[in-house]
């Protein structure tokens, strides 16, 4: 079965570390553009980052310098590292897969066909 | 950054009601645009890609139409199981963006 399943989260103080992990099955994560998106209790979405086949990372404003994704290809297996968290960072985080990748004049675009149920991260003291 | 406004935030409808959800993009974003469906304490599921591109599996009563900065998504005849609430994204440019949401409640 194609699926992706979230674990790692937790309560952690303000200033803390955290790390996310992604267990894919059905597919290779490696071979795919992979992200993490969270929501805010209550709110809306937010794209996080996402790291490309090729191994290229990109952030959003919010999060760059603090969070790192990375993955372990023998274990296919998405991460989020997450450093000196705040309470802002508290969301349900999910990790999503890309559906194909179209690359237009060298821009890619893509969507999220496939995500996992979420892992809740809650920054307070 | 692009930013996405969807309107209305909440809509009440009856089954069988034809429903339509609109999206605004702050610039051009060509036709990369993504609906997702979401239900409390679930992931979204993917609806409609390209605009107008169904996914496989989803059923044929979801649409999805426009270009540019405008865009809609429109149930034709709403059933029990479309009660949720729904999000555009766009895919144009970093960072990918999504609207606010508007939920589809009981009348």
């Amino acid at each position: 079965e194609v699926q992706l399943v979230e674990s790692g989260g937790g309560l952690v103080q303000p200033g803390g570390s955290l790390r996310l992990s992604c267990a894919a099955s059905g597919f290779t994560v490696s071979s795919n553009y992979m992200s993490w998106v969270r929501q805010a209790p209550g709110k809306g979405l937010e794209w996080v980052s996402v790291i490309y086949s090729g191994g290229s990372t990109y952030y959003a404003d919010s999060v760059k310098g603090r969070f790192t994704i990375s993955r372990d290809n023998s274990k296919n297996t998405l991460y989020l590292q997450m450093n000196s968290l705040r309470a802002e960072d508290t969301a349900v985080y999910y990790c999503a897969r890309a559906g194909p990748v179209v690359v237009v004049t060298a821009h890619p675009h893509w969507y999220f066909d496939l995500w996992g149920r979420g892992t809740l991260v809650t920054v307070s003291s | 950054d692009i930013q996405m406004t969807q309107s209305p935030s909440t809509l009440s409808a009856s089954v069988g009601d034809r429903v339509t959800i609109t999206c605004r993009a702050s610039q051009s974003i060509s036709s990369w645009l993504a609906w997702y469906q979401q239900k409390p304490g679930k992931a979204p599921k993917l609806l409609i890609y390209k605009a107008s591109s169904l996914e496989s599996g989803v059923p044929s009563r979801f649409s999805g139409s426009g270009s540019g900065t405008e865009f809609t998504l429109t149930i034709s005849s709403l059933q029990p199981d479309d009660f949720a609430t729904y999000y555009c994204q766009q895919y144009n440019s970093y960072p990918w963006a999504f609207g606010q949401g508007t939920k589809v409640e009981i009348k």
